[in-house]
């Protein structure tokens, strides 16, 4: 079954640690994205890439980094500058270009901090 | 900064009544629009998509656009307790490389 694959399901960070969330998808598409949610927010966005090696900043990227070495493949690592990270993330892909970008979503990250 | 605002609510409607969920933009070149679904602690699942001036309908749900008046709502029909989720509504701006806005979300119960 096509679709986009996230692990782990739940992640705890102490202080100080950098953790990577896991983003994997087989719909072949060019794009994809993590997001982070809040409780009672809507979705802000991190880090966006439209082709392999390259990759663009979103509204709140300050404490995040990200890299695209494969199409199917993009992974978020959360730094020790990101004060605070416990959220629930999310990673989505779609088709580059066009009225039609739709977005796909995987299940989800939730990330503590111990 | 564009901007999309929904009533976070919540809304709450009893089975079998129309939800209607409303949606405003700020960029009067938006292109796209699309309706998410979220359950509590699962990820968003995209349930409309509208492009054109009008209404689309597809089985129980029905998106309406207004561009003149940058306005997106939601209409579910004869509601089911299944209903019960936050509805987010997500605008493509105007510009290849803009990125999908989305919406706070409105929280929708449907009782029983």
């Amino acid at each position: 079954d096509g679709g986009i694959t996230q692990s782990p399901k739940y992640l705890f960070r102490k202080e100080g640690q950098n953790v990577t969330l896991s983003c994997e998808q087989n719909l072949n598409h060019d794009a994809m994205y993590w997001y982070r949610q809040d409780p009672g927010q809507g979705l802000r966005l991190i880090y966006y890439s439209q082709i392999v090696n390259d990759f663009q900043k979103g509204d709140i990227a300050e404490g995040y980094s990200v890299s695209r070495e494969k199409k199917e493949s993009f992974p978020l690592t959360v730094t020790s500058a990101q004060k605070n990270p416990t959220a629930f993330y999310l990673c989505a892909s779609s088709r580059v270009g066009g009225l039609n970008e739709k977005l796909f979503f995987g299940s989800g990250t939730q990330l503590s901090v111990l | 900064q564009k901007e999309v605002e929904q009533n976070s609510g919540p809304l709450s409607v009893p089975e079998g009544a129309i939800a209607s969920l409303n949606c405003t933009y700020s960029d009067r070149g938006s292109q796209s629009f699309f309706w998410y679904r979220q359950y509590s602690g699962k990820s968003p699942e995209l349930i409309m998509s509208i492009y054109s001036n009008g209404d689309k309908e597809d089985g129980r749900f029905t998106a309406q656009l207004n561009k003149a008046s940058q306005y997106v709502s939601l209409l579910i029909r004869d509601s089911q307790p299944s209903d019960s989720a936050t509805y987010l509504c997500a605008v493509k701006p105007q510009g290849g490389s803009e990125k999908l806005v989305f919406g706070k979300g409105t929280k929708l119960t449907v009782n029983p």
